[in-house]
């Protein structure tokens, strides 16, 4: 089945600066990348995601890079705000199926 | 998207007992899933929730542990049985209003078991 690695688990940058976080899959039949966001005390919000058919999205300070040949995918967000600071997952399905797959999550943390 | 709701947001219950958690959409959804998420960790999927048919579970979860109904395309529930301090977690469900389209998350339901 469909294993998804999340690099880092913690990330703490500048307020201004930019950040990355990285997912690595495992099952190349994969077709959807999603990613969330997640504040404390609030399930997941869909902040951004992307269909393989494409190599990149972008959605005002957020973009979503992909990979297919490597098999990762990328979520970047330039000019950080202290209000971006939450847990960020990525997923991926498996299989040909609509169950997504976590990654372990990103812990991202923007000081003023 | 659609907009989630669960009841109950929180609670604290003993061990021995069971709680069910309710997940309403405000449209009709093809696809209704409920996760777990422990404290700390990640999401994991505990079955897929079928309407007017047994739940499909994931590898680790039974329906005797996880009953879940799924009456009608708006609403569901997951019932956690028998608790232990190990069920405390947080339950989340998620919904897709189109199949293969975006998965939409519920605010989730914060359990602590004693």
């Amino acid at each position: 089945g469909e294993n998804v690695e999340q690099h880092p688990s913690t990330l703490s940058v500048q307020e201004g600066d930019s950040a990355v976080i990285k997912c690595t899959y495992s099952d190349s039949a994969s077709n959807y990348f999603p990613w969330y966001k997640q504040e404390l005390g609030k399930g997941p919000q869909l902040i951004i995601d992307i269909r393989s058919n494409v190599g990149e999205k972008k959605d005002q300070r957020i973009a979503v890079t992909l990979n297919k040949t490597a098999k990762h995918f990328s979520l970047h967000i330039t000019e950080t705000q202290p209000e971006d600071s939450a847990v960020y997952f990525c997923a991926s399905p498996t299989g040909n199926t609509d169950k997504l797959i976590f990654g372990t999550g990103t812990r991202l943390q923007v000081f003023p | 998207s659609a907009v989630i709701s669960q009841k109950p947001s929180r609670d604290i219950c003993q061990r021995g007992t069971s709680l069910t958690i309710q997940c309403q959409v405000d449209s009709q959804v093809t696809m209704m899933f409920w996760y777990r998420q422990q404290p700390g960790q990640s999401l994991t999927l505990i079955a897929t929730a079928n309407q007017g048919s047994e739940a499909t579970y994931e590898s680790g979860f039974v329906i005797d542990k996880f009953p879940i109904s799924r009456p009608n395309l708006t609403f569901s529930t997951l019932t956690v049985s028998n608790m232990s301090p190990e069920d405390s977690s947080i339950y989340l469900c998620s919904v897709e209003i189109v199949t293969g389209e975006t998965q939409y998350f519920g605010p989730g339901t914060r359990l602590l078991v004693l």
